[in-house]
C-alpha cells in the first residue's frame, strides 16, 4: 500500500546549526501534511501543518517546505537547542481525518 | 488545544489477562483514535473511535481483539484482549474537533504496556 517514508533514520547536530528533516511520500491524494516531535516518554506534539496548496509554512524556528510535483516534504529548524532532541514524525492525511505516519527521524542535538 | 489524559500510564501484564486504557478528554471532541507504537518504531492507527456506534478498524486489527468503547464526546476506552507478549507496546489515544476548523490530531501521552 502507499506509505510515508523518511530518508534519514538518525540526525546528529551541533548545537546551533540548522537541522533539515526530510519525507517522502507516495500518495498524491494526499492533501494534508503534519509534523510531530515525540520525547522520550511522551506521546507525539503537533510542530507544524501545511495544507497542499501552499509549499512552504513557517512557524516558530521551523519552516515545512512541501515539493508535489517529487513528492517530498521537509522540516527545517533553526537554531537547533539541545530541547530539540526527539524523534520527528511527518503524517499524511488523505481526507478521511486518518493519518499515515512516516518512520520517523532521530534528531540528536549536542551541546 | 485539547488536553488528553490517558490511563494507566504503564502496565506490566500477564499473558491471557486483558487491560483496559481509558482516555479522557477536557473538552467535546468530534473525532478518536486509538493508535499503537512498537518499540522504536511508528505510530499505526488501531481505529476510529465512533460516537454512539461499533468503531471502524484498520486492516489487520479485529474487534475481539481490541474492543473499543465511546460513550460520550470526552472518553474513550481501548481494551486489549487475551495479551501475548507481542502485544507490548505504547497505546496512544488522539483526538480531533472538527468543528474548531483544523484538522489537527493531539496525542494523549500513552500506555506503556509490557506483557509477560
Amino acid at each position: 500500500g502507499e506509505s510515508v517514508g523518511l530518508h534519514l533514520p538518525t540526525l546528529s547536530v551541533q548545537e546551533g546549526d540548522n537541522s533539515i528533516i526530510n519525507c517522502a511520500y507516495s500518495n498524491s491524494a494526499s492533501d494534508y501534511f503534519i509534523w510531530y516531535k515525540q520525547e522520550s516518554g511522551k506521546g507525539p506534539q503537533f510542530i507544524i501543518d501545511i495544507r497542499s496548496n501552499m509549499d512552504k509554512r513557517q512557524g516558530q524556528r521551523v519552516t515545512v517546505l512541501l515539493n508535489k510535483t517529487v513528492k517530498h516534504l521537509s522540516l527545517q529548524i533553526a537554531a537547533t537547542q539541545p530541547g530539540d532532541s526527539a524523534v520527528y514524525f511527518c503524517a499524511e492525511n488523505s481526507g478521511y481525518s486518518t493519518l499515515t505516519f512516516g518512520k520517523g527521524t532521530m534528531l540528536l542535538v549536542s551541546p | 488545544s485539547a488536553v488528553i489524559s490517558q490511563k494507566p500510564s504503564r502496565d506490566i501484564c500477564q499473558r491471557g489477562t486483558s487491560l483496559t486504557i481509558q482516555c479522557q478528554v477536557d473538552s467535546q471532541v468530534t473525532m478518536m483514535f486509538w493508535y499503537r507504537q512498537q518499540p522504536g518504531q511508528s505510530l499505526t492507527l488501531i481505529a476510529t473511535a465512533n460516537q454512539g456506534s461499533e468503531a471502524t478498524y484498520e486492516s489487520g486489527f479485529v474487534i475481539d481483539k481490541f474492543p473499543i468503547s465511546r460513550p460520550n464526546l470526552t472518553f474513550s476506552t481501548l481494551t486489549v484482549s487475551n495479551m501475548s507478549p507481542e502485544d507490548s507496546s505504547i497505546y496512544l489515544c488522539s483526538v480531533e474537533d472538527l468543528t474548531s476548523g483544523e484538522n489537527i490530531q493531539y496525542f494523549g501521552a500513552g500506555t506503556r504496556l509490557s506483557v509477560l
